[in-house]
């Protein structure tokens, strides 16, 4: 159980296009979902908290027009990178909150986006 | 906020040796503890964690001890095989809240 998908699993993109990312809770609802970013050799950087139903909630520094983030269901949380730029290339991934008390987060096995 | 620092950023140690690795963090309210093993372009794995009710968990060769009072907390594995090769994330969060990642250490096992 607690199983969370990501797709697409790579993409490539040309600078100044928008990029849709879609995490997943397969078997379980999630209230909150997390967008976390990995660039190459560096740790997990939270980029933004989302709830169900509500605005997301981002983390200093990341320009809540350039990343959308939306959480229409319990079970699907997205990601658009909009007007994506080089720089923007790094690994996405989600991670989904199943809540009832339990502290663990399930992670989807992550987005590879290259902007050319 | 919280901050989470981890050390060392690269560790090499002997097949079978024992490898420790340690994080230690900011926030008080922090009362999860997970640790998680990453391989190459795969997602974060869920290896042991530890909540700030005990002091010390183990599975296996894996362990984990907690010190609040002094707000570290490390990992032991031991016997190491080539297997255990990987980068390795600690992270703290509070009670249903964001988990905020250590900088990551690169474990590598040699034969």
């Amino acid at each position: 159980g607690a199983v969370v998908s990501q797709h697409p699993s790579r993409v490539i993109c040309k600078s100044g296009t928008s990029v849709k990312i879609e995490c997943r809770s397969l078997d379980f609802q999630a209230t909150t979902m997390f967008w976390y970013r990995q660039f190459p050799k560096q740790s997990l950087m939270l980029m933004a908290t989302s709830n169900e139903g509500s605005k997301a909630t981002y983390e200093q520094g990341v320009e809540k027009d350039k990343f959308l983030i939306n959480h229409a269901s319990l079970t699907l949380s997205t990601l658009t990178v909009t007007s994506a730029h080089p720089e923007d290339s790094s690994f996405y991934i989600c991670s989904a909150d199943p809540g009832q008390g339990l502290d663990e987060q399930f992670f989807g096995p992550g987005t590879r986006l290259t902007v050319l | 906020g919280e901050n989470v620092e981890q050390h060392p950023s690269t560790l090499s140690v002997q097949e079978g040796d024992s490898a420790v690795i340690k994080c230690t963090y900011s926030d008080s309210a922090s009362n999860y503890f997970p640790w998680y093993k990453q391989e190459l372009g795969k997602r974060p794995q869920l290896i042991i964690d530890i909540r700030s009710n005990v002091g010390e968990k183990k599975d296996q060769r894996i362990a984990v001890t907690l010190n609040k009072t002094a707000k570290h907390f490390s990992l032991h594995i031991t016997e190491t095989q080539p297997e255990d090769s990987a980068v390795y994330f600690c992270a703290a969060s509070a009670r249903a809240q964001k988990l905020v990642f250590g900088q990551g250490t690169r474990l590598t096992i040699n034969p």
